[in-house]
């Protein structure tokens, strides 16, 4: 089945640098690429996703890439609060387009610092 | 954003006994997952459910049971807990038509002694 290597596992940043995530992925049928935010105590939310059809999707202060040809998707976070510190999971979709089946990351623990 | 609640919030259990985890939502998915989340291993889907009645294994079924026996509620069951089931379980719903996105409740720790 699907598996999804994620790295760094952890991530220091100065505040308003830029933070970047990246992610692997073997299914070449994967659709689908969530990214989510997890904060201390809480459930993860997503913040951001991209299809197959795209190539790079913005959210304000998130940009995510694919490169479908190197099964490789990253998240970046440009100009980083303090707010941004968080556990962030990729996903991609392992199954089919008829039912969403996602597999995770390992996860990245990130701090942003003053 | 999708209502999924989660009872309860935390548990002990001694090992060899039985443990049920709800989930409810409230938004008319047809698609409901559960997860655990232990350090190391990010999210690892346990059973996932097409719809009321349907049951499907995940990637780590071992151990765990799951009922859906309404749109709204998905219960996992674990019939004998085991200390490595220590772990924190995220229920969550989506539906297809939302664009695949899943969206987690506020999760349920679970210590077994």
């Amino acid at each position: 089945g699907e598996q999804v290597e994620q790295l760094p596992s952890i991530l220091r940043v100065q505040e308003g640098s830029s933070a970047s995530i990246n992610c692997s992925y073997e299914d070449s049928a994967s659709n689908y690429f969530p990214w989510y935010k997890q904060e201390p105590g809480e459930n993860p939310k997503l913040i951001i996703d991209i299809r197959s059809n795209m190539e790079r999707k913005q959210i304000q202060e998130l940009i995510v890439l694919l490169d479908k040809k190197a099964k490789r998707f990253s998240l970046h976070i440009t100009d980083t609060q303090p707010g941004d510190s968080a556990m962030y999971f990729c996903a991609a979709s392992g199954e089919s387009s008829s039912f969403s089946k996602l597999v995770f990351g390992q996860g990245t623990s990130l701090s942003v610092v003053p | 954003e999708a209502a999924v609640t989660q009872s309860p919030r935390n548990k002990v259990a001694v090992t060899g006994g039985k443990v049920t985890l709800s989930c409810n939502q409230t938004n008319n998915h047809n698609n409901m997952y559960w997860y655990r989340q232990d350090t190391g291993h990010g999210l690892r889907l346990i059973h996932y459910s097409y719809g009321a009645g349907s049951t499907e294994k995940g990637d780590i079924p071992d151990g765990y049971k799951a009922s859906r026996p309404s749109q709204e509620n998905f219960s996992l069951i674990l019939e004998l807990a085991t200390p490595s089931q220590t772990s924190v379980y995220f229920c969550a719903s989506g539906d297809w038509g939302e664009g695949d996105t899943q969206y987690f409740g506020p999760g349920t720790r679970l210590l077994v002694l």
